[in-house]
């Protein structure tokens, strides 16, 4: 059963527009949350984290938002550019039981933003 | 600083042999964790590595073996390799595992197996 979904596969947005990716989890035990873009070839790059104690995280261009009730996360581009075109992947993390090392990703989405 | 390292980056093998791989993290970080990815599954768990020490581990059977040198280099093998073993193994690194650090992750093997 997967613990970290996201449901869209692919996304396509015009340069300079909003680009907003979305991600569910399902353990309630999950604390920490990260997002990676991935080129191919090439490993995860990270991107933006943020705990489970806040519910907005911002880094330039990009915004995590985490609504713990609803167990969903979203990260927001703006603007979005064409070197933003990657795969986006969400991890969470559970608290304790020395599982940080282990990160659980979702499937990921592949973002394509168009000149 | 350099980033993490993974060797070799492309590898073919046939079912039935071994492989190694080999993972030097990001200098002064000392916990080394390896994902498998594939189509279909994703970003998977393997294992991690922290002072020598195997901390977590996924759901993989026990083929897939792992072990953390004292300088915190890293290799992970898998023994009498299955066709569905084909996948980028991927390596990431942190500091420590005592409080939340995003890893870092290297460029990735790709493992094909015939």
């Amino acid at each position: 059963d997967q613990q970290v979904k996201q449901n869209s596969p692919s996304l396509s947005v015009q340069e300079g527009r909003i680009s907003i990716l979305n991600c569910d989890y399902t353990n309630s035990m999950f604390d920490y949350f990260l997002w990676y873009k991935k080129y191919p070839a090439e490993g995860p790059t990270f991107l933006i984290s943020i705990s489970s104690i806040k519910d907005k995280n911002e880094d330039g261009r990009f915004t995590v938002f985490l609504n713990k009730s609803a167990k969903h996360l979203s990260l927001h581009i703006v603007p979005s550019q064409p070197g933003d075109s990657a795969v986006y992947f969400c991890a969470a993390s559970e608290r304790g039981r020395g599982s940080q090392g282990n990160l659980i990703f979702g499937k990921g989405t592949k973002l394509s933003v168009k000149p | 600083k350099a980033g993490v390292t993974q060797t070799p980056r492309y590898l073919i093998k046939t079912r039935g042999q071994q492989v190694t791989l080999s993972c030097s993290p990001i200098s002064g970080h000392r916990s080394v964790s390896w994902y498998q990815q594939t189509p279909g599954q994703g970003l998977q768990f393997l294992f991690e590595y922290f002072s020598e020490t195997q901390r977590n581990k996924g759901n993989f059977p026990g083929r897939f073996s792992g072990r953390q040198f004292s300088n915190s280099r890293s290799e992970m093998n898998v023994s009498t390799l299955e066709l569905g073993d084909s996948a980028l193994y991927l390596c990431a690194s942190r500091p420590g595992p005592s409080s939340y650090n995003e890893q870092f992750f290297g460029p990735g093997t790709r493992l094909t197996v015939l």
